[in-house]
């Protein structure tokens, strides 16, 4: 059983299209993380959110934890080629330093 | 400001054989942990150490693996007698602190394929 369930898997849109991209649990994150990861790199790390309802904003990119520390979303709107890539989202539980990570939203943006 | 190092970026073992896997963290970080991605999966823990400390290894399979991470140079992750299901990327990750917040930096990754 996956902790985080991102959806959907798969994404592909057209160059200025809107979408969001969703990160889900039946637990509680003490702090949550989104990284982008392109192929043969490493994971990045675009935003952490930690307090419930919070909405953080990176030009095109929102982001926001459910009210319950449950659950995430990111936005992205107009979208460009240039984020395509692999949107992960991870959580610590409590004070646990372990990451756990989603499988990921594969997203492509084609011009 | 140097990120995360990991070398080397591709490894290729055959089976029996012995992986060494080295990390640097960010400048300033003292936390270093250690994923896997295995294909179709998502990263996995494996461990979480400090300077000459091993915190956490509860991710890390009790044979064949071991990590450290010296007082001096960078932390590695050797795999002995390699298998074919140890393919995989590894991942490096550190942070300053192990604080709630926890942003891990992340590497580049080694991608490790045993023949």
């Amino acid at each position: 059983t996956q902790l985080l369930e991102q959806s959907p898997q798969f994404l592909s849109i057209q160059e200025g299209e809107n979408l969001t991209v969703y990160c889900n649990s039946s637990s509680v994150f003490s702090s949550l993380q989104w990284y982008r990861q392109e192929p043969g790199e490493g994971p990045v790390l675009l935003v952490t959110v930690v307090t419930g309802g919070e909405v953080k904003k990176l030009k095109r990119l929102t982001f926001q934890f459910g009210d319950a520390r449950k659950d995430s979303s990111l936005h992205i709107t107009a979208a460009q080629p240039g984020d395509t890539g692999l949107y992960l989202c991870a959580g610590a539980l409590g004070s646990n330093y372990k990451l756990t990570f989603g499988k990921g939203t594969l997203l492509t943006v084609n011009p | 400001n140097a990120g995360v190092m990991q070398n080397p970026r591709h490894l290729v073992r055959r089976r029996g054989q012995e992986a060494r896997l080295r990390c640097s963290p960010m400048k300033g970080h003292s936390h270093v942990y250690w994923y896997r991605q295995l294909p179709e999966e998502g990263l996995k823990f494996m461990v979480y150490l400090q300077k000459e400390n091993i915190i956490d290894e509860s991710g890390m399979p009790k044979e064949r693996f071991s990590a450290e991470f010296p007082k001096e140079g960078p932390s590695i992750l050797r795999i002995q007698q390699v298998v074919r299901g140890d393919s995989a990327a590894y991942f490096c990750a550190s942070s300053p602190t192990s604080g709630s917040k926890n942003e891990q930096f992340f590497g580049p990754g080694t991608r490790l394929t045993v023949l």
